[in-house]
């Protein structure tokens, strides 16, 4: 069975400094990973994915995550957080066999200016 | 696009209530997928269609809920009775192929009191 563990409920950053939020996932076969990102009373936004290809994928508003198959992790970066990237952020895997996503506990992300 | 539609935003019941959910997908999207957001077990994916076919229910919690979908452009999903144990946040999500990028509507926040 598929899973997906965030390891960390909150990760907290000072603005300008890089930020990790991290990821592991277990899956029989080649994984389908994204993150998604969720502000307050609002729905999930989708931010990257990893399908094939380079291990480093880029998204929107400057994150990037690193897909590791040894580690089998897809941990989630940003070289330099802002106060306005403070939000939930889910990891989310699914097998490329199937149509069930299965999505993390999340990790509150706290920018302090 | 408008992207996906929820209504209400807000629903506030009594105990015993029936209480309809309704979503409208992005137009062209395959797939729609029915979750609930609680802090206890986070995000939970209740159920999901494709081309208006329900293909996975393993995720309804009993048989007080109950989905539809009658066309491409409009969802249900039904809790009868509800119970205050199903307050929670209610989104809808469609997808264009199934296997890629998730598109939430805003959710809707239940409460049974």
């Amino acid at each position: 069975a598929q899973s997906v563990a965030q390891p960390e409920d909150q990760v907290n950053v000072a603005e300008g400094n890089p930020l990790t939020v991290k990821c592991t996932y277990s899956v029989s076969g080649n994984p389908y990973l994204f993150w998604y990102v969720q502000y307050p009373n609002r729905g999930l936004q989708f931010l990257l994915k990893y399908i094939t290809g380079d291990n480093l994928v880029k998204g929107s508003y400057g994150f990037e995550a690193e897909f590791n198959k040894s580690q089998t992790s897809f941990h989630l970066k940003k070289p330099s957080a802002l106060v306005s990237d403070s939000a939930l952020y889910f990891c989310a895997v699914r097998d490329m066999t199937g149509f069930k996503t299965i999505f993390g506990a999340g990790t509150r992300l706290f920018v302090k200016a | 696009d408008a992207g996906v539609i929820q209504s209400p935003r807000h629903e506030v019941t009594e105990m015993g209530q029936e209480v309809t959910l309704r979503c409208k997908p992005i137009s062209g999207h395959d797939y729609l997928f029915w979750y609930r957001q609680t802090m206890m077990r986070g995000l939970e994916l209740l159920i999901y269609f494709n081309n208006n076919v329900p293909i996975d229910d393993s995720g309804m919690p009993e048989d007080r809920f109950s989905a539809k979908m009658p066309n491409a452009s409009f969802s249900t999903l039904k809790i009868q009775p509800s119970e205050p144990r199903d307050s929670a946040v209610y989104f809808c999500a469609s997808s264009p192929l199934g296997r890629e990028t998730q598109y939430f509507g805003p959710g809707t926040r239940l409460l049974v009191l």
